[in-house]
């Protein structure tokens, strides 16, 4: 089983806020790094898919970048907005034959005070 | 709108039945999964299926059993041979391995006594 890790594993900010978090992976046999939102009594909701060293990817404030050679990708949101509280997931999928198991991270869980 | 059901939302059983979920997807996709969740857990991947009638255990398949008989179905059957069932199962779906995003329904809640 791919070991996962997000740290850390609660967060509270106020609004207007930057904030970051971690999700780190074993760098060998690297295949692509996801990052999901999961807001209450909702689904997951994907928000990169990363598959390169260096990949920086951005939607509206949420950020992510990716170090695949030390194991790491980044999470940052400029700005909190309480609509930003969530737990955050990210998930990497096994390389080779197993690409289509995803082992996820237990989440940051991010909360936004108004 | 395209996109996964999963039902129903809650089930409760009684110890020793066997319960099965249901998912269906109607976004053409060929990878479907089932994941659990446990409090203070990420989710755990417990069966997954490529294409129709094939699919794979996860990381934590005993006490499950699932088929996968036409694409946009994927049903998991939790029997009493799982010694822990009450949790929150999800479905998912890709369109692609490892680098496609997972599109997951909402969850169904089950829980035995």
């Amino acid at each position: 089983i791919l070991n996962v890790e997000q740290s850390p594993q609660s967060l509270h900010v106020q609004e207007g806020d930057s904030t970051n978090f971690t999700c780190s992976f074993p760098s060998s046999n690297f295949y692509a790094l996801h990052w999901y939102r999961w807001e209450t009594a909702k689904s997951p909701e994907a928000l990169f898919v990363m598959t390169l060293n260096g990949d920086e990817k951005k939607k509206g404030r949420i950020s992510a970048t990716l170090n695949t050679k030390e194991g790491y990708s980044y999470l940052y949101i400029k700005g909190s907005q309480p609509e930003d509280s969530a737990t955050y997931l990210c998930a990497s999928p096994y390389s080779g034959a197993g690409s289509y198991q995803l082992t996820f991270g237990k989440g940051t869980k991010l909360s936004v005070i108004p | 709108d395209g996109g996964i059901t999963q039902s129903p939302k809650y089930l409760f059983r009684k110890e020793g039945q066997n319960v099965t979920l249901s998912c269906e997807q109607n976004l053409n996709h060929d990878a479907m999964y089932w994941y659990r969740q446990d409090p203070g857990q990420g989710l755990r991947l417990i069966y997954y299926s490529q294409i129709v009638n094939d699919f794979q255990k996860g990381d934590i398949a005993e006490g499950y059993s699932v088929s996968r008989e036409k694409k946009e179905s994927f049903p998991l059957t939790v029997t009493s041979a799982q010694k822990n069932p009450t949790a929150f199962y999800l479905c998912a779906s890709t369109d692609g391995q490892g680098a496609r995003p997972l599109h997951f329904g909402n969850g169904t809640r089950l829980t035995v006594t």
